[in-house]
């Protein structure tokens, strides 16, 4: 079974600072997705980032980026220059195409607050 | 695009009584899922449809529950007879056809139903 975990429930960082979110993930898949997830207070579940297993190279997108490890099967989040907007939950989740998409794997989620 | 429109966006109802969620996905998406938030479980996936067809039902705790999909564009997910337990927030996820070339892989959610049973 595939199995996403997330060792932190909860997390804060001053604004303006940098913080990274854990996650960890178990699969005997060569072929997947990881990705991260933002859900505000509004609870609207928000694309953050998003990483092909083939791909070495970390992904980024402006002030988020991810540490990908495969051998470890490592993802994790690192968040640069946080901003009030960054207050959610954050839920890494995976996923492996194979006919088709088929479901997210979620992990439990990261509250992470941003403090003036 | 609107987006996946959910319906209705906070439900409240009292324990027996038989309780609907409606899914209209985005156009052209093919996939569609349902899945249940609580604090206690996170993010769990209760059915998923390909092509208007169910796949994977095992997430659906009981017979109590139960999702179609008579169109591309409609499901619904009903609770007969609904139970304080059941309290959650429901979410409707679609996803386009899959392609390896535009690696097409995101999920969109709609806003999802927060439901409560009392």
């Amino acid at each position: 079974a595939q199995t996403v975990t997330q060792s932190q429930p909860e997390m804060s960082v001053q604004e303006a600072e940098t913080v990274t979110l854990s996650c960890t993930y178990d699969t005997s898949e060569s072929n997947y997705y990881l990705f991260w997830y933002k859900q505000p207070p509004s609870r609207q579940m928000i694309l953050v980032i998003r990483q092909e297993a083939y791909k070495q190279q970390n992904a980024t997108e402006n002030r988020f980026s991810v540490n990908f490890q495969k051998a470890a099967k490592s993802f994790s989040l690192k968040i640069s220059d946080s901003q009030l907007g960054d207050t959610a939950m954050y839920f890494c989740a995976f996923m492996t195409p194979l006919s088709g998409n088929t479901p997210l794997v979620f992990g439990k989620g990261t509250r992470l607050s941003v403090i003036a | 695009d609107a987006g996946v429109i959910q319906s209705p966006r906070h439900e409240v109802t009292e324990m027996g009584q038989e309780v609907t969620l409606r899914c209209k996905p985005i156009s052209g998406h093919n996939s569609l899922f349902w899945y249940r938030q609580t604090m206690m479980r996170g993010l769990e996936l209760l059915i998923y449809f390909n092509n208007n067809v169910p796949i994977d039902d095992s997430g659906m705790p009981e017979d109590r529950f139960s999702a179609k999909m008579p169109n591309a564009s409609f499901s619904t997910l009903k609770i007969q007879p609904s139970e304080p337990r059941d309290s959650a927030v429901y979410f409707c996820a679609s996803t386009p056809p899959y392609s390896e070339a535009f690696m097409n892989t995101e999920a969109f959610f709609g806003q999802g139903t927060r439901l409560t049973v009392v």
